[in-house]
């Protein structure tokens, strides 16, 4: 079993429009939990951390749900901009390992 | 941008060439690491070094020697590589201690291997 999956999408949704991805862990001792995004041909960057409790960051929202393990991002009122890949990030218990998820490809369309 | 820079952001080499990578950090940043993505995998983690040491080896192959010779500066030297290492090679940054830390990208080097 890989240990961080994503479905690869692609999502195509029209601007505007809610979205939400999911994403699943192995590791059930994981700590650490982020969304990062990466644009064509261009880097990782970090979008945002991903709280217990959920966190909410504009129109992007993360939950984290331990016992299921796995975690998901909302993004409200889509915007062209927002078309990129998103990936999903566990970091162990311990270790300086990020382990990515293949990510989750988004193409909002005017 | 990021304060993390990569060169040559392209490179093409045939399969007995030597070459490097060079990654440069102005974070401040103490804890430094290599990344492969290939088409369809997830990032890979190579090597991690933390205050100019490596602390992880991720069964990379000997054909790919990471050297650290300071806490801004990472390269990663090539030798006698095969065509499925192309990839694109990314160094990351970020504080030590980087659990739960952000890590911080270049832009990485595309790599073609002939």
């Amino acid at each position: 079993r890989k240990e961080v999956e994503q479905d690869p999408g692609p999502f195509n949704v029209p601007e505007g429009a809610t979205v939400a991805f999911n994403c699943t862990y192995s590791n059930s001792a994981s700590q650490s939990f982020f969304w990062y995004r990466q644009d064509c041909r261009k880097e990782p960057k970090l979008l945002m951390s991903v709280y217990s409790s959920g966190n909410e960051d504009g129109r992007f929202t993360a939950q984290l749900n331990r016992a299921s393990q796995y975690i998901s991002l909302l993004i409200r009122d889509s915007k062209l901009s927002d078309s990129a890949t998103y990936l999903c990030v566990v970091i162990p218990d311990s270790g300086y390992a990020l382990n990515f998820g293949k990510g989750t490809s988004l193409l909002v369309t005017p | 941008e990021t304060g993390v820079t990569q060169t040559p952001r392209h490179l093409v080499m045939g399969m007995t060439n030597k070459k490097s990578l060079k990654c440069e950090q102005h974070l401040g940043h103490n804890a430094m690491y290599w990344y492969k993505q290939s088409a369809k995998k997830p990032l890979e983690l190579m090597f991690v070094y933390n205050f100019k040491e490596q602390t992880e080896n991720n069964s990379v192959p000997s054909r790919f020697s990471p050297e650290c010779p300071n806490s801004s500066h990472l390269f990663l030297h090539l030798h006698t590589l095969q065509p499925e290492d192309s990839a694109l090679y990314l160094c990351a940054s970020s504080h030590p201690g980087t659990s739960g830390r952000e890590q911080f990208f270049g832009p990485g080097t595309r790599l073609t291997v002939l």
